[in-house]
C-alpha cells in the first residue's frame, strides 16, 4: 500500500492563477514532511519542511499546510509562473527512519 | 556554489558494457545516498552510506554497486546495464538521521542502447 498519495497527477493551469496540490500520508511515527520541486531533468530542490506542530509554512509563494491529525498535506502557488512548472514531490519522513518515502508527485504545467 | 556534484550530466553506454557514475559533495555531510528516478515515477532509493557503512536496500539488484572512498565522493557501478537501467541517477547527502534536510544533485540521465 503506498504511504504517500498526492494529487491530482497531474495540473494544467494559466500564468497568474493559483492552484493547490494535495499529499495525504499514511506514515507513522511522523517526523515531518517535505515538499520538493523538480524541475525536468534535474534533482529535487527542497521548499518547504515541517514539523507536526507546524500548521503552515511560506516560501515565497508558496505555502504548505500541515494536519498531522488527518495525515494531510497541500501546497498552494499563489501566482502562478512559468517557472513553477515542474513536479512537486511530497515526502513524510518516520521517525527515527533515515530514508525519505516519496510521493510520485504532480506535475503541474502553467500555460502563458 | 554547487553543493552536490554529479557527473557526467549524461551517459550513453550499450548494453551489458559496465558504466560508473560519479557523485561528488562539498557539505562534509556524513550520510549519502543514490536514487534511480524513471519516468514520471518518485525516486527509488537503491542504497546509502551512513559514514562508511553500506546499506543496501533489499530490492536493489545485484547489478548495482557503489564505493564510497572517503566523505567526499561516492561511486554507483553498473556492472551489466540493461535496457530496464535507463533512468535518472540522483545522488544525495544529508548530515546525520534523514530528519535533517537531504541535498540532491542534478542528476544523470542514463541511456541504455
Amino acid at each position: 500500500k503506498n504511504q504517500v498519495e498526492q494529487s491530482p497527477q497531474s495540473l494544467i493551469i494559466l500564468e497568474g492563477k493559483n492552484c493547490t496540490l494535495q499529499c495525504n500520508y499514511t506514515v507513522s511515527p511522523f517526523s515531518n514532511l517535505r515538499w520538493y520541486k523538480q524541475d525536468t531533468g534535474r534533482g529535487p530542490v527542497s521548499l518547504t519542511i515541517m514539523t507536526f506542530s507546524e500548521n503552515t509554512k511560506s516560501n515565497g509563494r508558496y505555502t504548505a499546510t500541515l494536519d498531522a491529525d488527518t495525515k494531510q498535506s497541500s501546497l498552494h502557488i499563489t501566482a502562478s509562473q512559468l517557472s513553477d512548472s515542474a513536479s512537486y514531490i511530497c515526502v513524510p519522513l518516520k521517525g527515527g527512519y533515515n530514508k525519505l518515502i516519496f510521493g510520485a508527485g504532480t506535475r503541474l504545467a502553467v500555460h502563458p | 556554489d554547487a553543493m552536490v556534484i554529479q557527473n557526467p550530466r549524461y551517459q550513453v553506454t550499450q548494453f551489458g558494457k559496465p558504466v560508473t557514475l560519479s557523485c561528488s559533495q562539498t557539505l562534509n555531510h556524513n550520510v549519502m545516498y543514490w536514487y534511480q528516478q524513471k519516468s514520471s515515477q518518485a525516486p527509488k532509493l537503491l542504497f546509502h552510506y551512513y559514514d562508511k557503512d553500506f546499506n543496501n536496500e533489499a530490492d536493489t539488484p545485484d547489478n548495482f554497486q557503489s564505493r564510497r572512498p572517503n566523505t567526499s565522493f561516492c561511486f554507483l557501478d553498473i556492472r551489466s546495464p540493461g535496457l530496464g537501467d535507463a533512468a535518472m541517477y540522483l545522488c544525495a547527502t544529508t548530515l546525520g538521521l534523514a530528519e535533517n534536510e537531504q541535498f540532491f544533485g542534478p542528476g544523470t540521465r542514463l541511456t541504455v542502447l
